[in-house]
């Protein structure tokens, strides 16, 4: 059954401290992972693609990377208005189209 | 920059009513989709369509139905509304084609049904 798991759930960082955000999935045959930025009450806002294992991508204090299992999103001196739901979801060559989300992360970036 | 609207922020209908969602889209992408939002349960897909007229049910179709008569516009259809479609409701769009997945989406409809 194709599955994305995103972890942990909720994460609390202080300002300044990195960390990393996990989106472990299994499907067959992968055509892109797709991270998102989701503010409370507001669409997704889309964030990065990857298409292939060893991609890396970043945007400010943002970066995404792609193994055959996993994506990380490492978040680098975090700053209180990273503070969002960050979803991972795939997309399969046969699914038209069609995303498979992840539950996301909550993060909390405290001053 | 892509551009997905959505006609309404919040709305609060009775149940038994009919409720239409608008989406609207201005990068003449070929893709539209409608997603509901739960807490828990993430984002699961209702419906989608690839082109005008064209529509396939997506995970939780039951309940709704959809219409696209143009290519820029996808409604979403709550025949008889029911309290168990309280729910935070999400348009997204994309480009067809081997390379260009990615969806982009709207604001967010969220539906309270007494």
């Amino acid at each position: 059954e194709d599955q994305v798991t995103q972890s942990p759930e909720a994460l609390r960082l202080q300002e300044g401290e990195s960390s990393s955000l996990n989106c472990s999935y299994t499907v067959s045959g992968l055509r892109g992972l797709f991270w998102y930025r989701q503010d409370p009450g507001k669409g997704p806002e889309f964030l990065f693609t990857l298409y292939s294992a060893g991609e890396e991508k970043e945007k400010e204090r943002l970066k995404a990377t792609l193994t055959k299992k996993e994506s990380f999103l490492h978040i680098t001196a975090p700053k209180p208005e990273d503070s969002a739901t960050y979803l991972c979801a795939v997309q399969k060559w046969s699914n038209t189209g069609k995303l498979i989300f992840g539950q996301g992360t909550t993060l909390q970036v405290k001053p | 920059d892509v551009k997905v609207t959505q006609s309404s922020r919040y709305l609060v209908k009775r149940t038994g009513e009919k409720v239409f969602l608008e989406c609207v889209q201005d990068m003449d992408h070929e893709n539209m989709f409608w997603y509901r939002q739960d807490p828990g349960l993430g984002l699961r897909l209702i419906y989608f369509s690839y082109d005008v007229k064209m529509k396939e049910k997506g995970d939780i179709p039951e309940g709704y139905s959809v219409s696209r008569e143009k290519k820029e516009r996808f409604s979403l259809i709550l025949e008889s509304a029911s309290t168990n479609q309280t729910s935070m409701y999400l348009c997204a769009s994309s480009l067809a084609g081997a390379t260009r997945g990615t969806q982009y989406f709207g604001p967010g409809t969220r539906l309270t049904v007494l």
